[in-house]
């Protein structure tokens, strides 16, 4: 079956450092990806679309400059949290859709901790 | 915005017992999925609908979309405690983006 990798899975780092996540569709391609964050005890939340070979699109109130993201290839897409605070601690999940299909896919997660 | 309505909240069954979840929305999908996450993973995509009318199975789970596409429901058969975790509906748009339920918790005790 379809397969989305997540890395790192887990990061602490210091406040004021860039972080970088890497969302990875294993075995199709993807043009389109997206990026979430989810609270505890909540539903998921859509911060970007990520599209290959193009500027991603945000949604309101996502700060694009703070959260960047590149969609290096059909099969990469990459966020970067950049000057990283405490309040940027949160799981983020990458999912992609298969192209020329309905099923959308999510990766593992990624819990990031600022310290 | 667009969302959906998805019930109960949270449900705590006796194993073997089944479970019926369901989702509702005031906009019309073409395609309805629903996934299932456990605590510090992502979501995993159990059942992908798309057709309206359409029932669909995937071992002990059965799901229907909605006539009118504006609504779907996932049942569980006889449950086991591994079936516990936060089930999701959503409903995905031409754009290929998600619209999420809140979810539904479900709770299987031995």
């Amino acid at each position: 079956g379809a397969v989305v990798s997540q890395h790192p899975s887990r990061v602490i780092c210091k406040s004021g450092t860039s972080v970088k996540i890497e969302c990875r569709s294993l075995d199709f391609q993807a043009t389109t990806m997206f990026w979430y964050r989810q609270f505890p005890k909540q539903s998921l939340m859509l911060m970007a679309t990520s599209n290959e070979g193009s500027k991603a699109t945000y949604e309101q109130g996502v700060e694009k400059d703070k959260f960047l993201i590149n969609h290096a290839s059909l099969t990469l897409s990459t966020l970067t949290v950049t000057s990283a605070h405490p309040e940027d601690s949160s799981f983020y999940i990458c999912s992609a859709p298969r192209d020329n299909s309905y099923e959308q896919y999510f990766g593992p997660g990624t819990r990031l901790t600022v310290t | 915005g667009q969302q959906l309505n998805q019930s109960p909240q949270s449900m705590f069954i006796q194993e073997g017992e089944d479970v019926s979840m369901n989702c509702t929305s005031s906009s019309i999908f073409n395609t309805w999925l629903w996934y299932k996450q456990d605590p510090g993973e992502g979501p995993v995509l159990l059942i992908a609908l798309y057709k309206a009318g359409e029932l669909t199975s995937n071992g002990r789970l059965t799901a229907q979309f909605g006539i009118t596409r504006k609504d779907s429901f996932l049942n569980i058969s006889a449950s086991i405690p591994s079936d516990v975790g936060i089930y999701f509906c959503a409903g995905r748009l031409p754009s290929k983006k998600l619209v999420f339920g809140k979810g539904t918790k479900l709770t299987v005790n031995p």
